[in-house]
């Protein structure tokens, strides 16, 4: 069945950088665009950043464009996130997700998610 | 503040039919599939409808999605107590080159 565990999330400081993971299992990795979306505490879904199945086209969110860059490792079914110039608007639960089908980069369905990982940028 | 818009909250009692509308506009909605998302406190969220109106294997016939113009809906008929969840509306933004979503809706079984 189909997997995705993040990791990496934690406590950081104003500033300062992290980097998640997100392990895939259960299906043919490099085949899938992959998303990043994030959940601040008590507040509703916020997309970040995908990531096409070869890694040659990305998009991001204007609120993290320019600090995070998503990228991928297809040898090791991995998606990453290197988040940098954390801000305490960052804190969230980051979860991994699976797209379906995009149609020239058009991505509505997320088919699978992570349970996420927890990041909290404070001082 | 969320590109598409949903109610906060709807509720309705055990048994009963609900929808929950998300508007948006031609940039989004209107001119790609909306797909609706579950989330139980504490859990991932699910994918509920693809697509507008289609259901992954193994959500029940009880769930529904349309969409008309720049808006969608979903419903629940048969309503039960383990319905109780947020949900997400969620779709390309071609202009701004982004999946959006909705700000959620908390549903409540009374």
């Amino acid at each position: 069945q189909v997997q995705l565990v993040e990791s990496g999330g934690g406590l950081v400081k104003p500033g300062g950088s992290l980097r998640l993971s997100c392990a895939a299992s259960g299906f043919t990795f490099s085949d899938y665009y992959v998303t990043w979306v994030r959940q601040a505490p008590g507040k509703g879904l916020e997309w970040v950043s995908y990531i096409s199945s070869s890694g040659t086209t990305r998009y991001y969110a204007d609120s993290v464009k320019g600090r995070f860059t998503i990228s991928r490792d297809n040898t090791k079914n991995s998606l990453y996130l290197q988040m940098n110039s954390l801000r305490a608007e960052d804190t969230a639960v980051y979860h991994c997700a699976r797209l379906g089908p995009c149609d020239n980069g058009v991505c509505s369905k997320l088919e699978y998610w992570g349970q996420g990982t927890q990041v909290t940028v404070s001082s | 503040q969320s590109v598409l818009t949903q109610p906060p909250s709807v509720s309705a009692a055990p048994g009963q039919k609900v929808t929950i509308s998300c508007s948006g506009s031609s940039s989004n909605i209107g001119n790609n599939y909306v797909s609706w998302y579950q989330q139980f406190p504490g859990t991932a969220p699910k994918l509920l409808i693809y697509d507008n109106y289609k259901r992954p294997s193994g959500i029940p016939d009880r769930f529904s999605g349309s969409k008309s113009g720049t808006s969608a809906t979903l419903g629940i008929t048969g309503l039960q107590t383990g319905d109780e969840a947020d949900y997400y509306c969620g779709t390309w933004d071609s202009s701004l080159s982004a999946v959006v979503f909705g700000g959620g809706t908390k549903l409540t079984v009374l």
